[in-house]
């Protein structure tokens, strides 16, 4: 099944301690981003990759460090995670970035930080 | 600057049909698309326009002006799975490079 996987789902951490959300796809897509969607403010992207090793930030990068070492994965890395990052994030994907293809969603990831 | 705007809330009946609006301000405008998201849930793709005019697809359609700046949604014989909300997306084209601007989304209630 063509799908983007997200882990862990649900993540409850403390100030400062380091965590990683791994984001995988199976379609071979060029694209990648991370979102991150807050009530009342919609999806900001945080970091997107439009291939291997080549990753760009998005609107809200500060705090989060992205890498692409393989075309199907594509962590997010929060260094020193914040009660500020405390939201819903999702990995999407698409074929390129450059054509009118639809971004497909993971299925997210809540991320509380104390 | 960019800015996408949408009604934060609408109410409508089962059955019926009902019409979420989006207008935007961009610059190297290069599409629109309309996502569904479930409470909890991704978002996941209803539609794109990139050419003025109406694109059916079911019980959904996408309208699209852009010497206006707007778009609509249209949903008809609406049924109490359509409450979701309704994301608005331009696909812009900045600086060498195709960035998608999100609205903040519109949560549609379907009552009996």
């Amino acid at each position: 099944e063509a799908q983007v996987t997200q882990n862990p789902r649900y993540l409850i951490t403390v100030t400062g301690k380091k965590l990683t959300v791994t984001c995988s796809q199976n379609m071979n897509h060029e694209y990648m981003s991370w979102y991150r969607q807050d009530p009342g403010l919609g999806l900001r992207q945080i970091y997107y990759s439009m291939n291997v090793e080549v990753t760009d930030k998005g609107d809200v990068p500060e705090g989060y460090k992205v890498s692409r070492k393989e075309k199907r994965n594509f962590p997010l890395i929060l260094e020193s995670p914040s009660p500020n990052q405390t939201s819903l994030y999702f990995c999407a994907s698409s074929p390129r970035q450059g054509y009118p293809y639809e971004q497909y969603f993971g299925p997210g990831t809540r991320l509380t930080v104390t | 600057g960019q800015n996408i705007d949408q009604p934060t809330e609408m109410t409508a009946t089962e059955g019926a049909i009902v019409q979420i609006n989006c207008t935007y301000q961009t610059s190297g405008f290069n599409g629109l698309f309309w996502y569904q998201q479930h409470a909890g849930e991704a978002p996941t793709f209803l539609s794109y326009n990139v050419l003025d005019g109406l694109e059916e697809k079911g019980r959904f359609s996408s309208f699209l002006s852009r010497s206006k700046g707007y778009s609509y949604l249209l949903l008809k014989e609406l049924q109490m799975k359509d409450s979701a909300s309704y994301l608005c997306a331009v696909r812009a084209n900045m600086d060498s490079n195709y960035q998608l601007i999100w609205g903040a989304g519109t949560k549609l209630i379907i009552k009996p």
